[in-house]
């Protein structure tokens, strides 16, 4: 089946560092992969997405790039604000299953 | 603005109790989910729907049953509920191409005592 491995937190950045949240996936077929963001107290919600390999997904400053040969999907962004303090969660979806299958999530605090 | 509503934010239960947890969408999405969130596991999907009266068992099914007899309404049941069910619920919803966004609602934060 379906799989996500994300990289494990939680991160601590001070404002303005590099951010990157490792995320690979395991899928048969040719699946759609995202990154979603719970601030505090909310649900999930879409940061970004791609649907095919080399694709490049970017929202708010944050990128990421399907990366078929590696199956990987990082998340990256030159520079955080403390604003981006949140939970990001790597899925995928097709492949061999018609839900979203999620990884782990990655808490993410910025410091001022 | 697309909604997705739960019926409750906090939740407290006894072990034992008949529990229910309300999801509605007001965007006519086929497709509507129930998962449950827990520390250094992420969201583990427990059951889903693509269709009225249609139900598909998920991940974690157990202990848990679902109703959908309305489109924009989806119901989640604890039948039984164990201290161990003390967790974070979603409900999500999406139309039918699984390219495109899924819609979360706030969640509901069950304890069992």
């Amino acid at each position: 089946g379906n799989s996500v491995t994300q990289m494990e937190g939680p991160v601590t950045l001070s404002e303005e560092a590099f951010l990157t949240i490792n995320c690979t996936y395991t899928a048969t077929g040719y699946p759609s992969l995202f990154w979603y963001v719970q601030y505090p107290g909310e649900g999930l919600q879409l940061l970004l997405k791609a649907t095919k390999a080399d694709d490049k997904g970017s929202n708010k400053g944050f990128e990421a790039t399907y990366r078929k040969e590696t199956t990987s999907f990082h998340l990256e962004k030159g520079s955080v604000q403390v604003s981006d303090s949140a939970v990001y969660f790597c899925a995928l979806s097709g492949g061999s299953a018609r839900q979203l299958t999620f990884g782990s999530g990655t808490q993410l605090t910025v410091l001022p | 603005d697309v909604k997705v509503t739960q019926s409750s934010r906090y939740l407290v239960k006894r072990t034992g109790e008949k529990v229910f947890l309300e999801c509605v969408q007001d965007m006519d999405h086929e497709n509507m989910f129930w998962y449950r969130q827990d520390p250094g596991l992420g969201l583990r999907l427990i059951y889903f729907s693509y269709d009225v009266k249609m139900k598909e068992k998920g991940d974690i099914p157990e202990g848990y049953s679902v109703s959908r007899e309305k489109k924009e309404r989806f119901s989640l049941i604890l039948e039984s509920a164990s201290t161990n069910q003390t967790s974070m619920y979603l409900c999500a919803t999406y139309r039918g191409d699984m390219n495109t966004e899924a819609f979360f609602g706030q969640g509901t934060r069950l304890t069992v005592v």
